[in-house]
């Protein structure tokens, strides 16, 4: 079954600095994988995925992601933190042969300091 | 973009009684809907998948006399927790896909705070 993981419980950035979430991921075929953030109380918010193609992908809010495919990973990204950035960041993945299930990381704090 | 709407946004109910949870996909047609559970400063723990006009699959260890869930039309997906206890207190969040690829993303509701007192 896919996996997730994302090793690091909270990342600490000052605003301006860039910003990076890791995400390892496991399956058992070719990945998709997707980026969602959640802000308290709120449902999750899409920010960009991978399905092929270009290994670097942007999306919403300024955010990017590098697939890398022999590292097995999908970090997202960001060149110049927000303090409105600080939210929890969630890495999910779905095997393109498997169950069609979103896996998703334990997610990670995201905390822009002023 | 695709919105997907949820309500109640809170509930409070007392022990034993049953709570329903609606969840509409606002500008598009929902072909599947999931459901998660979320605890605090937790990940989502899908409880299960519904298709419209079908039953529902649930994960392993998500009781379906307990949470029953319904997708009566292609933007409606209901869940009824049944006979609530304390334990049954989480957030509850649901999701849909648009279009039946894998690739396609979902799209999540804003999540409904059930409270059992």
């Amino acid at each position: 079954a896919q996996s997730v993981a994302q090793p690091e419980d909270q990342v600490n950035v000052a605003e301006g600095n860039p910003l990076t979430v890791k995400c390892t991921y496991s399956v058992s075929g070719n990945p998709y994988l997707f980026w969602y953030v959640q802000y308290p109380n709120r449902g999750l918010q899409f920010l960009l995925k991978y399905i092929t193609g270009d290994n670097l992908v942007k999306g919403s809010y300024g955010f990017e992601a590098e697939f890398n495919k022999s590292q097995t990973s999908f970090h997202l990204k960001k060149p110049s933190a927000l303090v409105s950035d600080s939210a929890l960041y969630f890495c999910a993945v779905r095997d393109m042969n498997g169950n069609n299930r979103l896996a998703f990381g334990k997610g990670n704090q995201v905390v822009v300091i002023p | 973009g695709a919105v997907v709407s949820q309500h109640p946004s809170w509930v409070i109910c007392k022990s034993g009684t049953s709570v329903k949870i609606e969840c509409r996909s606002l500008d598009f047609q929902a072909t599947t809907m999931f459901w998660y559970r979320q605890f605090p400063k937790q990940s989502l723990m899908l409880m299960a998948t519904s298709n419209e006009g079908s039953k529902a699959t649930y994960e392993q260890g998500v009781e379906k006399d307990k949470f029953l869930i319904n997708h009566a039309s292609l933007t409606l997906s209901t869940l009824t927790v049944t006979s609530a206890h304390p334990e049954d207190s989480s957030f509850y969040i649901c999701s849909a896909r648009v279009g039946g690829l894998a690739y396609n993303e979902q799209f999540f509701g804003p999540g409904t705070r059930l409270t059992v007192l």
